[in-house]
């Protein structure tokens, strides 16, 4: 089945820096990668996605890019604020499969 | 419009007993999702359904686990004779279309605990 390692497990950054986090994955018939952010006490919410055909993708603050030759694909998020600090966990799906396995999160904290 | 519902929120159980997780997910969503969530881990998918039908259940961890989703909207993820280590966060997720093309829509989750 599909193996997610995701990196760095947890990371802290001044508010105003980035942040990158990256996942890597073994099954290469994988074709879409969402994102979800968990605030305290609360289900994984979806924050950005991407798709097997496209290399990156915007939105506002936050893109991801993706290497599908090397199979990885990494999340960045620029000019970071306080309410960014959550939980962050990649997911990767094979469509025709229709589950997604989910890496193991990084724990983000945003000083402000 | 209403997210996704599960019910109980917390749930103490003894050892040995049933307990059955309802999950209402999105209206309109075809396809919904059972996953545990174990602390400081990523969620661990256990089954699917697309409507009624059952579409995978390999992630159940044996057969004391079962789910169901009989008109293709509510489902119940039932666990008999409970055991301390099935005490974990059970999360359901439904989304729009089948095969996993949208977005996984996710309940704030059961806290199940096994004494």
């Amino acid at each position: 089945g599909e193996n997610v390692e995701q990196h760095p497990s947890t990371l802290s950054v001044q508010e105003g820096d980035s942040a990158v986090i990256k996942c890597t994955y073994s099954d290469s018939a994988s074709n879409y990668f969402p994102w979800y952010k968990q605030e305290l006490g609360k289900g994984p919410q979806l924050i950005i996605d991407i798709r097997s055909n496209v290399g990156e993708k915007k939105d506002q603050r936050i893109a991801v890019t993706l290497n599908k030759t090397a199979k990885h694909f990494s999340l960045h998020i620029t000019e970071t604020q306080p309410e960014d600090s959550a939980v962050y966990f990649c997911a990767v799906l094979n469509t025709n499969a229709g589950k997604s396995t989910f890496g193991d999160g990084t724990t983000l904290t945003v000083k402000p | 419009g209403a997210g996704v519902s599960q019910s109980p929120r917390y749930k103490v159980t003894k050892r040995g007993q049933d307990v059955a997780l309802r999950c209402d997910p999105i209206s309109g969503h075809v396809s919904l999702y059972w996953y545990r969530q174990a602390l400081g881990q990523g969620p661990e998918f256990l089954t699917y359904f697309n409507y009624e039908a059952q579409q995978d259940k390999s992630g159940l961890p044996n057969d004391r686990f079962s789910a169901e989703r009989p008109e293709g909207s509510i489902s119940t993820l039932t666990i008999q004779r409970t055991e301390q280590r099935d005490s974990a966060m059970y999360r359901c997720a439904s989304s729009r279309r089948q095969g996993g093309n949208s977005p996984l829509h996710f309940g704030n989750g059961t806290r199940l605990t096994v004494t």
